[in-house]
């Protein structure tokens, strides 16, 4: 089993949508969990950051961890076309130390 | 937010020969950075971790003296890919952290290189 699942989608919906992303996982050592979201031939952008379970939320993006679950999420509201690309999912055991582990990335097309 | 560049954002060689890719952290100093390697439809995988003035800590699998990794200084890291082959052709991506971010160490992420080995 891998350390972090990721459907690679595609996922495909129209404007306006909302869009629900997620991710499992299999250590429960990882305590910190981030969503980056990365265009066509760039470097990946981080989006969200969290820190153990609950939730957070930024504009039209939400992301919600459940540790007990090992399951984490992504609640993009409201879908713009521009929002189209590759999500990916990443966590780590600390904060300062350690690296990132992600996951394979879900590809979201956003229709107008 | 912090920003990372990368030098060249695309690059063709020639089998045999050996490209250097530039990673800069433009607005903080970074302590540590990072660089992964990136397949079409797959994830990110590292392929080793720098700290400024150490030598770098390779993952399991990635040859050392094939990927020659430096970090001279708090703002740049050099990979080099040495004797270059088709198999090496892949997307390069950097990223960097440094101390004080944000408080919680994120990493920032450069734009990526594009290595096509012919």
């Amino acid at each position: 089993q891998k350390e972090v699942e990721q459907d690679p989608g595609p996922l495909s919906v129209p404007e306006g949508a909302i869009v629900s992303l997620n991710c499992t996982y299999s250590n429960s050592a990882f305590q910190y969990f981030m969503w980056y979201r990365q265009y066509s031939r760039k470097g990946p952008e981080l989006l969200m950051y969290t820190y153990s379970s609950g939730n957070k939320e930024d504009g039209r993006f939400t992301a919600q961890v459940d540790k007990s679950s090992k399951y984490i999420s992504l609640f993009i509201r409201d879908s713009q076309p521009s929002d189209s690309a590759t999500y990916l999912c990443a966590m780590k055991r600390s904060q300062a130390g350690t690296a990132l582990i992600f996951g394979k990335g879900t590809t979201l097309s956003v229709s107008s | 937010g912090a920003v990372v560049s990368q030098h060249p954002s695309r690059v063709i060689c020639k089998s045999g020969t050996s490209v250097k890719i530039e990673c800069r952290s433009l607005d903080f100093q970074a302590t540590t950075m990072f660089w992964y390697r990136q397949f079409p439809k797959k994830s990110l995988m590292l392929m080793a971790t720098s700290n400024e003035g150490s030598k770098a800590t390779y993952e399991q699998g990635v040859e050392k003296d094939k990927f020659l990794i430096n970090h001279a200084s708090l703002t740049l890291s050099t990979l080099t890919v040495t004797s270059a082959h088709p198999e090496d052709s892949s997307f390069y991506i950097c990223s960097a952290r440094g101390s004080g971010l944000a408080g919680v160490g994120e990493q920032y992420f450069g734009p990526g290189t594009r290595l096509t080995v012919t």
